[in-house]
């Protein structure tokens, strides 16, 4: 069966700093793979999809970058956090041909 | 442009109670449409979707969603509601493309009283 994970869980980063997030899928080849952030625990932001390896699109701009070093691992990044980039983070994934996604446990992140 | 409405931000009622969470949509074509949940600190939980076929959909955990298209509306329903049935609750549409890239709704509070 098919499982997504993400690390950390939550984590507290001061303004400016860098951010490393990870999300890997396991039972699936060639997944579509997406970020969300989550504001105020209510409406889901689509930061990033990415269908393939090396194959971002952005959907807002924003501080933030993808990447997808491999088939099944999918990355958020930044250079220097804002204050506003504080959030709840939701990676998922999805198949051609069954249209819906399956979402991670998601990271709690907050800016000081 | 594709999007849904979930019109209420909370929905409260009584454990035991039939409990309905509304949502309507507005695509071109015909609709691919799911519902997800979400408990706090956790992640979406997909439930149920409609493509194609019977107009009544069932899901986990006792849903169901009926969906009517000449009222362009995809609402979700239980008939008996259980207090961990208190979570928040996503209604989204596919959209088009070949990226299975869904746009949700603002979500509605299910809030099931004891």
């Amino acid at each position: 069966s098919q499982t997504i994970h993400q690390w950390p869980a939550t984590l507290v980063q001061p303004v400016g700093s860098p951010l490393s997030l990870e999300c890997t899928v396991e039972g699936t080849s060639n997944p579509n793979l997406y970020w969300y952030r989550q504001a105020a625990g209510r409406g889901l932001q689509l930061l990033f999809y990415s269908v393939g390896i090396g194959q971002i699109s952005s959907e807002v701009p924003q501080n933030l970058s993808a990447s997808r070093p491999q088939d099944r691992q999918f990355i958020l990044s930044s250079k220097k956090l804002l204050l506003s980039d504080s959030g709840f983070y939701l990676c998922a994934w999805s198949v051609w041909g069954t249209n819906e996604q399956f979402f991670g446990p998601g990271t709690r992140l907050t800016v000081l | 442009a594709q999007s849904v409405a979930q019109p209420e931000d909370q929905v409260n009622v009584a454990e035991g109670n039939p409990l309905t969470v509304k949502c309507t949509y507005s695509v071109s074509g015909n609709p691919y449409l799911f519902w997800y949940v979400q408990y706090p600190n956790r992640g979406l939980q997909f439930l149920l979707k409609y493509i194609t076929g019977d107009n009544l959909v069932k899901g986990s955990y006792g849903f169901e969603a009926e969906f009517n298209k000449s009222q362009t509306s995809f609402h979700l329903k239980k008939p008996s509601a259980l207090v961990s049935d208190s979570a928040l609750y996503f209604c989204a549409v596919r959209a088009r493309g070949a990226t299975n890239k869904l746009i949700f709704g603002t979500g509605t509070l299910l809030a099931v009283q004891p």
